[in-house]
């Protein structure tokens, strides 16, 4: 099967400016991830979707972050303006459903964000 | 709260020795438990996960809720087994139902 697709693979910017990433999950997922992994760091959860639905946005700074699913399929996250300490590979992921006994996260290759 | 801790950011072995790699956790319920692992250059995937109490690869884990721990363990390392490996957990219930928190990460080196 064809696995999470996310694009840019890199992308460097300055603060101050906007910057998008795009996802597309495995087809069929309903459930779709945003994290983000600083340097050192785990992974962490940005904003979980199930289907076109936000079910957890708790970690994300909304003053700055944003994301959306219309569709229930791909999804884009967006920054703006972005910070310094925005610099991160920002990992999309997507599993079946809710219930992750039975699904695990299939992960994209990410996007290297380098704000300078 | 929820907390992953992994005590060893960087674990090297030689080829052919026991290899452990320690993950402790915090949970005031009953978490599953799972170990990622991210490959050089590619993408992070599962490994394991304690409900299929299954060996990959060579590698077991067990989960220990006295202890809290959820070790990684292979008897006889090999060099394709260096990666970056995370142990990562998900609640059961409430808000942390379906959200994975993920450990800071552990190196490993297996040398020939």
């Amino acid at each position: 099967e064809a696995g999470v697709a996310q694009s840019p693979r890199y992308k460097i910017i300055e603060k101050r400016q906007s910057v998008a990433f795009w996802c597309n999950p495995i087809s069929g997922h309903a459930t779709l991830y945003w994290y983000q992994q600083i340097l050192g760091q785990g992974p962490k959860l940005l904003i979980q979707f199930q289907n076109n639905g936000v079910v957890d946005d708790s970690q994300l700074p909304k003053d700055r972050f944003s994301a959306e699913r219309l569709k229930g399929v791909d999804s884009t996250l967006k920054i703006q303006p972005a910070k310094l300490e925005d610099s991160a590979v920002y990992l999309c992921a997507s599993s079946l459903g809710w219930d992750r006994t039975n699904s695990p996260l299939h992960f994209g290759n990410g996007t290297r964000l380098t704000v300078t | 709260a929820q907390r992953v801790t992994q005590p060893e950011k960087l674990l090297s072995v030689f080829k052919g020795a026991p290899v452990e790699l320690k993950c402790n956790y915090s949970y005031s319920g009953s978490p599953e438990l799972f170990w990622y692992v991210q490959y050089s250059r590619q993408r992070l995937q599962l490994l394991l996960r304690h409900i299929s109490r299954e060996s990959i690869k060579g590698f077991t884990a067990d989960l220990n809720k006295g202890e809290t721990s959820f070790h990684l363990k292979k008897p006889f390392a090999q060099e394709e087994d260096s990666a970056m490996y995370y142990c990562a957990l998900t609640g059961t219930g409430g808000s942390t139902l379906g959200r994975l928190y993920f450990g800071r990460g552990t190196q490993l080196t297996v040398w020939p």
